[in-house]
């Protein structure tokens, strides 16, 4: 059965700081990932995802995330954190199968300080 | 302009109750889906409908109904609630049952006592 781990549970950082977050998936085949925020008390939003081809995918406010297929892994990254980052962060991943079916990991609450 | 919506956005309700969230998308989509987030933020995916066919029916007690009248909308009923299922519920959309991104509405939060 398919599965995400994340496993930063709770970071702690300071403005300015580098971020990366840690996803590992498995499944063999063809996959589709996704990262996903909450901020508090509102609904996930799509940072970014990958379907195929370039593996350094962009996404909104300065995130990216790179798909590396030896090792599973789908990390997040952002070069300097803003207070304003402060939320929790789902990876999740669509394996094989007809349906859009998403797996999601237990997520990453990053709270940036002032 | 809300893609999807909720309601309601909070539930409070007695043990042995039945109630229903409503969740609507104005996206133009084919596929919707409800998920549940546990106290522990743990998201999991419950149903999903494509064009109003059921095609995504986790391991789900049968207390849990979910109803799509239209393409539109996908509401969840359940019967006879428990503690264990308070929760906050996600309804989601996407374009198709293929592979694309969901959008998220902003979610119920139930809470049974």
């Amino acid at each position: 059965a398919q599965s995400v781990s994340q496993h930063n549970h709770h970071v702690i950082l300071s403005e300015a700081a580098s971020l990366e977050l840690g996803c590992n998936y498995s499944y063999g085949g063809t996959v589709n990932l996704f990262w996903y925020v909450q901020y508090p008390g509102q609904h996930l939003q799509l940072l970014l995802k990958y379907f195929s081809g370039d593996p350094l995918v962009k996404g909104i406010k300065g995130f990216e995330a790179e798909f590396i297929k030896s090792k599973f892994s789908f990390n997040l990254r952002k070069p300097s954190v803003q207070w304003s980052d402060t939320a929790e962060y789902f990876c999740a991943v669509k394996g094989g199968g007809a349906t859009n079916k998403l797996i999601f990991g237990t997520g990453t609450l990053l709270a940036v300080q002032p | 302009d809300t893609a999807v919506s909720q309601t309601p956005k909070y539930l409070v309700t007695q043990m042995g109750n039945d109630k229903s969230i409503k969740c609507e998308q104005n996206l133009g989509h084919d596929t919707m889906y409800w998920y549940k987030q546990d106290s522990k933020k743990f998201l999991k995916i419950m149903f999903s409908y494509n064009n109003k066919e059921l095609i995504i029916n986790e391991t789900v007690p049968n207390r849990f109904s979910p109803k799509s009248p239209d393409k539109a909308h996908l509401n969840l009923h359940i019967n006879s609630l428990e503690l264990g299922d308070s929760a906050v519920y996600f309804c989601a959309s996407s374009p198709s049952h293929r592979n694309y991104e969901q959008y998220f509405g902003p979610g119920t939060r139930l809470t049974v006592t």
